[in-house]
């Protein structure tokens, strides 16, 4: 069964640490995404990957970066986590888009 | 810019019921749809699809239509049942970035039994 995996479910920071969100993929897709998801507010992009090393920022890159060495993996970085990125971080990855994204199950970070 | 979004914030329905789920989209350009359902506590997960050169699209109890005349997509869930309760997006393709979706803010349906 083909699947998108992240490292960890429910993740607890203290502000100012510097957290790593990890995502492996085992199906070859080239494309690699990270959101958040808020109430009210959907699904949020804040940086994609459409190859290895390649990155580009989605919506609200601001306080992230990402790291993308293989294929597989994409690497989300808070580089000094605040309470303001309390969330669900969701991993997606794809083919070319006109085939659908599929999505991890997801990271609940919470930031104290 | 552009955005894809969907009429109604949660919907109730009777189990056994047909549901609709509304979505407009902005950009003529957009030329594939998909629909993702979300479970509490999950990711989301694939439902359907469409290509903008049809009309109408079926699956398992689910489907699709895209109107372009008026940039609208909606998905019929029929016979709803207690299990489909989750929230719903809607997503288009990016006429100017090939490369990712546009995602609309969801729908959350409840099935009352």
């Amino acid at each position: 069964d083909v699947k998108v995996t992240q490292s960890s479910r429910y993740l607890v920071k203290r502000t100012g640490e510097k957290v790593f969100l990890e995502c492996v993929q085992d199906m070859d897709h080239e494309n690699m995404f990270w959101y958040r998801q808020d109430p009210g507010l959907g699904l949020r992009l804040i940086y994609f990957s459409y190859d290895v090393k390649m990155k580009e920022k989605g919506d609200i890159p601001e306080g992230y970066s990402v790291s993308r060495e293989k294929k597989e993996r994409f690497s989300l970085i808070l580089e000094s986590a605040s309470t303001n990125q309390t969330s669900m971080y969701l991993c997606a990855s794809s083919l070319p888009v006109k085939y659908g994204y599929t999505f991890g199950s997801g990271t609940r970070l919470t930031v104290v | 810019g552009e955005s894809v979004g969907l009429h109604l914030p949660t919907l109730s329905v009777q189990e056994g019921d047909n549901s609709i789920i509304n979505c407009a989209y902005s950009n003529s350009a957009s030329d594939y749809f998909i629909w993702y359902k979300q479970e509490s506590g999950k990711g989301p997960q694939f439902i359907i699809d469409i290509r903008s050169n049809m009309d109408k699209r079926q699956g398992q109890r689910v489907t699709v239509l895209l109107n372009k005349t008026v940039k609208h997509l909606s998905l019929q869930i029929a016979a709803t049942q207690p299990g489909d309760s989750a929230v719903y997006f809607c997503a288009g393709s990016n006429a100017g970035n090939n490369r990712k979706l546009i995602w609309g803010l969801g729908t959350s349906l409840a099935v009352n039994p």
